[in-house]
C-alpha cells in the first residue's frame, strides 16, 4: 500500500525566504512522485513530477524537488518565496499511474 | 480546449436525497477519478475508472456509485446523502503515463448535505 506524509499542515515564511515543504512516502516499488498546488476555490495544478531519470526536478514558478530514494522523500523547495506562492500544496505518489495517493496538504502562508 | 468540467459547482441538499455530480472531459483520457477533499485529510480517492464500463473502488467508496458508459463522462452518485458526505468533490483524468502521466483536475463541486 502507498501512503504520503506531509509534515506541517501550515508553513509560514517571509517574502524572499526559502520555502521548504516536506513529503515522505511509502511504496513497495519505485514510485512516481508529484507536487500539486491548489489556489482558493480552484482545482489542483501540477507543479512538477518525478517519473524517471534525474532526481532533481524543476517545475513551474521556480519550484524544484529532489527524489531521495534512501530517505523516501520528495521535498519541495523554492529559494525565494513570493506573495503569489501562498496556496495549499499537495504531494502525491503513484506506482503505475492508475491510482494516485495524496498527502493531507500543506498551506503555505507568505508574509510581506 | 474545454478540458475537464464539473457540474454543479455548488449544491445544497438534504439528508437522504440522491445527488449526482457530473464530470466531463474532452481529452479522451482513458482514466478518470473521483476524489473528495476534507480538511485534514487531503484528497481521498472514492472511485476510479480505467476505461468505459470499467470502474473500481478507491479508499472511501461507501455511499457512492459511479458509472462510465462513455469515455468522456464519469458521473458520481450519492444514492442517499448523509451529512458526512459534505465535502468538495474533484474529478480528474489521466492518460496513464502515455504522454504526461499527470492528473488533470476539474474545478470541484462543493456539496453541502443538511
Amino acid at each position: 500500500a502507498q501512503s504520503v506524509t506531509q509534515l506541517g499542515s501550515h508553513v509560514s515564511v517571509s517574502e524572499g525566504a526559502l520555502v521548504l515543504l516536506r513529503c515522505n512516502y511509502s511504496s513497495s516499488v519505485p514510485p512516481y512522485l508529484f507536487w500539486y498546488v491548489q489556489y482558493p476555490n480552484q482545482g489542483l495544478q501540477l507543479l512538477l513530477k518525478y517519473t524517471t531519470g534525474a532526481t532533481l526536478v524543476k517545475g513551474i514558478n521556480g519550484f524544484e524537488a529532489e527524489f531521495k530514494k534512501s530517505e523516501t522523500s520528495f521535498h519541495l523547495t523554492k529559494p525565494s518565496a513570493h506573495m503569489s506562492d501562498a496556496a495549499e500544496y499537495f504531494c502525491a505518489v503513484s506506482e503505475n499511474f492508475n491510482k494516485f495517493y495524496f498527502g493531507s496538504g500543506t498551506k503555505l502562508n507568505v508574509k510581506p | 480546449d474545454a478540458g475537464i468540467t464539473q457540474s454543479p459547482r455548488y449544491k445544497i441538499t438534504e439528508t437522504g436525497r440522491q445527488v449526482t455530480l457530473m464530470c466531463h472531459q474532452t481529452w479522451s483520457h482513458s482514466y478518470m477519478f473521483w476524489y473528495r477533499q476534507d480538511l485534514g485529510h487531503g484528497l481521498r480517492l472514492i472511485y476510479y475508472s480505467a476505461a468505459a464500463d470499467i470502474t473500481d473502488k478507491g479508499e472511501v467508496p461507501d455511499g457512492y456509485v459511479v458509472s462510465r458508459s462513455k469515455t468522456e463522462n464519469f458521473p458520481l452518485t450519492l444514492e442517499s446523502a448523509t451529512r458526512s458526505q459534505t465535502s468538495v468533490y474533484f474529478c480528474a483524468s489521466s492518460d496513464r503515463g502515455r504522454i504526461t502521466g499527470e492528473l488533470f483536475f476539474g474545478e470541484g463541486s462543493r456539496l453541502t448535505v443538511l
